[in-house]
């Protein structure tokens, strides 16, 4: 069973850089998937923020997004990464990693982890 | 950039039929799934690729998408089926690519 475990700092400074993990267990980073963060601000709806493959070394980000984020992989660690540079209030949210099924298949998420909730303040 | 647009809210009474859209420009060409997400947990994949089910997702959960509308139907709806719903999909058509969500949906059950 595939499961994804958010990790990283609950508050951040405005500003500063939101950096979190997702760690994969039962499934290869390497594998032929799309490795995708998302987010939801409170009480709003699904923010699509990028994906990254590493078969083709390709990463796909949100335009809005796109200046202030880096996704990365460690397959030495069977994980992947988040950093959000220059942070604000809008910025706070639950981020969740997910799996995607490829851009061939439209990217859907089978697998997501739990969230974690991120808070820029102050 | 792609949009859809889904109702902000849906009623229904138990046992009978929830039809929950989304909207978008020639959607019929793309693929459309749905996630259904209640308090506090994270989203669950309940329709992915127009019609098709994830194991473990009851029957009564089904899609189709043509034209310019997606929808999602739940047939016999129980109280359990009182959540949030997104469509999305892949948007390859612009200048850029990646998943789009709808607004998401908020089903009620009477």
């Amino acid at each position: 069973q595939v499961q994804l475990q958010e990790s990283g700092p609950g508050l951040v400074r405005p500003s500063e850089t939101l950096s979190l993990t997702c760690a994969v267990s039962g499934d290869s980073i390497s594998s032929d998937y799309y490795w995708d963060w998302i987010r939801q601000p409170p009480g709003k709806g699904l923010e699509w923020i990028g994906s990254i493959y590493h078969h083709s070394g390709s990463s796909f980000y949100n335009p809005s997004l796109k200046s202030r984020l880096t996704i990365s992989i460690d397959t030495s660690r069977n994980q992947f990464s988040l950093n959000l540079s220059s942070v604000s209030a809008s910025d706070t949210a639950v981020y969740y990693c997910a799996r995607g099924s490829g851009a061939a298949t439209g990217n859907y998420f089978e697998y997501w982890g739990q969230g974690t909730l991120v808070t820029v303040s102050s | 950039s792609y949009v859809l647009t889904q109702p902000p809210s849906v009623s229904v009474a138990p046992g009978k039929t929830a039809r929950i859209t989304c909207g978008g420009n020639n959607i019929g060409t793309k693929s459309v799934h749905w996630s259904q997400q209640k308090p506090g947990q994270a989203p669950v994949l309940v329709v992915y690729s127009d019609t098709d089910r994830p194991s473990g997702i009851p029957e009564r959960f089904s899609g189709s998408n043509s034209g310019n509308t997606a929808t999602l139907t739940i047939s016999r709806v129980e109280a359990a089926d009182e959540a949030d719903y997104y469509c999305q999909v892949w948007d390859s058509t612009s200048d850029h690519r990646g998943v789009v969500f709808g607004g998401g949906t908020k089903l009620t059950v009477l």
